[in-house]
């Protein structure tokens, strides 16, 4: 069974802050990893992906990825308000769809 | 591109009922997928289809489930007879390669 596990949250930062999202999956083949970001009453939004081993920045979005230890995560920087939203974790194990995280509920406090 | 294409945007049944659910992906995606979420469960893969053709429907909770692609711009999900605890939203995504993108959602109510 191909896991993808995250804290469901919710995990409360305040305005201006550092949120950092985790997620750990089980099946070590998997090659791509997404983040999408879900409003209350609204469809998954892709934010970020990423591939290789390290970090990937795109604005105030951090990707981070670890294979070794199979772990990947998310930083916002200057959090907002606006950030306030669940953040999916996806995992593409091969040749299979992807597998999804149950999503951590961000709450940034203005 | 307008992107994922749902419809309706929400449906209220009564217990019994036939519901279709309907779907046009991004024009150029290969790939389209039925996707069930709720609070307790997270999102759920029911079927996807590549070119087409489904290719796992293992996610289907039951025959009262079934969907089908007739061609690359339509895709239905039809639940027959309804029942309440298929209530939940429904998304369609589709894709070309790794990236899916969802459509906006059907939220479908059986009384």
């Amino acid at each position: 069974q191909k896991e993808v596990e995250q804290n469901s949250g919710p995990l409360s930062v305040p305005e201006g802050a550092i949120a950092s999202l985790n997620c750990t999956y089980s099946d070590r083949g998997s090659q791509s990893f997404f983040w999408y970001r879900q409003y209350s009453g609204k469809s998954p939004e892709l934010i970020m992906f990423i591939y290789s081993n390290g970090d990937k920045e795109d604005g105030r979005f951090t990707a981070q990825l670890n294979k070794a230890s199979q772990y990947v995560s998310l930083l916002i920087r200057d959090s907002q308000p606006s950030d306030s939203a669940t953040y999916l974790c996806a995992v593409n194990p091969g040749n299979t769809p992807l597998v999804f995280g149950k999503g951590t509920r961000l709450s940034v406090i203005a | 591109d307008a992107g994922v294409i749902q419809s309706p945007r929400h449906e209220v049944t009564e217990m019994g009922q036939e519901v279709t659910l309907r779907c046009k992906p991004i024009s150029g995606h290969d790939y389209l997928f039925w996707y069930r979420q709720t609070m307790m469960r997270g999102l759920e893969l029911l079927i996807y289809f590549n070119n087409n053709v489904p290719i796992d429907d293992s996610g289907m909770p039951e025959d009262r489930f079934s969907a089908k692609m007739p061609n690359a711009s339509f895709s239905t999900l039809k639940i027959q007879p309804s029942e309440p605890r298929d209530s939940a939203v429904y998304f369609c995504a589709s894709s070309f390669g790794n990236e899916q993108f969802f459509g906006p959602g059907t939220r479908l109510t059986v009384l």
